[in-house]
């Protein structure tokens, strides 16, 4: 039950682009995406309720294909300031009103 | 706003020994958690409540009790600490249970059981 991401690693250069994936092997109702620095607590980045949504801030934005059962976050441009560990948690359809969180995605920018 | 806090930050206990680590957010949220994070291994759920008066099992519960002693509190007792227990605690509210709330972390319990 819990999603998969991928990959559990990547190093990028400053202003270079990066995806994140999160897949489950079952029908999502929501899928969240945080970030979580090193010694420090998870931070919320944004939600995504619906098949198909898309949302974004800044140059942090994310998809949910409800049919491949999976979500997307994309970086653009990335920032020193992105680096971290990015973990989705995912709520089942029709399941219990909690997240299963993934093992999640370390990204380190380099200058 | 202080948000969720946690106490303690850090606790180093012998097995067998018993503590109690405690949360509380002052959000008014309904829903709060109980989290254990290793390495590699993301954040597993232990227990959550969904509201005041209410607790259900995550998906680690075995050797962990909660309690909701109100709306603002939610503690997390481990009754015979065991070296397996050893890891980082955190504790999130949100404003109700379920995938459409975001989750307010603690600043996390670093827990080591000799």
């Amino acid at each position: 039950q819990q999603p998969v991401q991928s990959p559990q690693a990547v190093i990028l250069r400053e202003g270079e682009d990066a995806v994140i994936n999160c897949s489950s092997s079952k029908a999502l109702y929501s899928v969240h995406w945080y970030r979580q620095k090193h010694g420090e607590a998870p931070i919320f980045l944004m939600i995504l309720l619906k098949g198909g949504e898309q949302k974004g801030h800044d140059k942090i934005s994310a998809s949910f294909n409800e049919k491949k059962q999976q979500s997307s976050l994309y970086l653009t441009a990335s920032q020193l300031s992105y680096s971290g560990t990015y973990f989705c948690g995912t709520e089942i359809l029709g399941g219990a009103q909690k997240l299963v969180f993934g093992q999640g995605t370390r990204l380190t920018i380099n200058p | 706003n202080a948000g969720v806090t946690q106490t303690p930050k850090f606790q180093v206990l012998k097995t067998g020994q018993s503590m109690t680590l405690q949360c509380a957010q002052d959000m008014n949220h309904n829903s709060m958690y109980w989290y254990r994070q290793d390495p590699g291994m993301g954040l597993r759920l232990i227990y959550y409540s969904a509201s005041e008066g209410t607790t259900d099992k995550g998906e680690v519960p075995n050797g962990y009790n909660v309690s909701r002693l109100n709306k603002r509190e939610f503690s997390l007792r481990l009754e015979s600490a065991a070296p397996s227990q050893t890891s980082v605690y955190f504790c999130a509210s949100s404003e109700s249970s379920g995938g459409a709330h975001e989750q307010f972390f603690g600043p996390g319990t670093r827990l080591t059981v000799l």
